[in-house]
């Protein structure tokens, strides 16, 4: 399975918007970059999932390189209940969600 | 729209002792997923069923794990005899399709934290 790198952890303020990058420099044509959280004591959740260009959903924007070797999850204005781990995953047809160790946001008041 | 129900939602036991983990997928998702998640650590997958078979079990240690989904519905997992680093959350998932579908979403359930002593 094709590796991403995201930074430990990462801190913003309320109501500021929030850049998470992902690496994934081994990407493949047929990966689907997918991006979950994980808030305290809660199962993951999905939030977004884009291929080659960028996405737009009611949670969250998704930014994709050119050349898909980075992505960035974009949250417009971060609120208290948005901190939580973010998992960047690649997914190709057939294979499994395997969680890296994702960034841990901060989101102070 | 109902979750993925799971229980119980904890269960401390003693080291060699079994124990059983019960999850309700949403309605109508043929694909079930049984995770572990170990303290400070990403959820990994234990075993995969499409509707009643079985489809990756590779990570699932079978000397000890065993999973069923008996009539495509719910899923049982269960551990016997338990040992200390077995310690984790367990996770159900499931989704509409298939991981042959890379764009299928998984929802999770909140999991059950099973403490070994």
């Amino acid at each position: 399975d094709a590796k991403t790198t995201q930074p430990n952890s990462m801190e913003s303020n309320e109501e500021e918007p929030v850049h998470l990058p992902c690496n994934h420099s081994t990407i493949s044509g047929t990966d689907y970059i997918h991006w979950y959280r994980q808030l305290p004591s809660q199962g993951p959740e999905y939030v977004i999932h884009g291929l080659t260009s960028n996405v737009n959903n009611r949670m969250a924007s998704l930014a994709i390189a050119e050349d898909r070797k980075s992505s960035t999850l974009i949250l417009h204005r971060a609120t208290l209940r948005d901190a939580a781990v973010y998992y960047c995953i690649l997914i190709t047809s057939g294979s499994r969600l395997t969680f890296g160790e994702g960034t841990q946001l901060t989101v102070n008041p | 729209e109902a979750g993925v129900a799971q229980s119980p939602r904890y269960k401390i036991i003693e080291k060699r002792q079994s124990v059983a983990f019960w999850c309700n997928p949403i309605s109508g998702h043929a694909t079930l997923y049984w995770y572990q998640q170990i303290l400070g650590q990403g959820p990994k997958l234990l075993i995969q069923f499409q509707n009643n078979g079985v489809v990756d079990d590779s990570q699932l240690p079978k000397d000890r794990f065993s999973a069923e989904r008996l009539k495509g519905v719910d899923s049982t997992l269960k551990i016997q005899p338990a040992k200390l680093e077995d310690s984790a959350v367990y996770l159900c998932a499931s989704s509409l399709r298939s991981r042959n579908n890379p764009t299928d979403t998984q929802y999770f359930g909140p999991g059950t934290r099973l403490t070994v002593l």
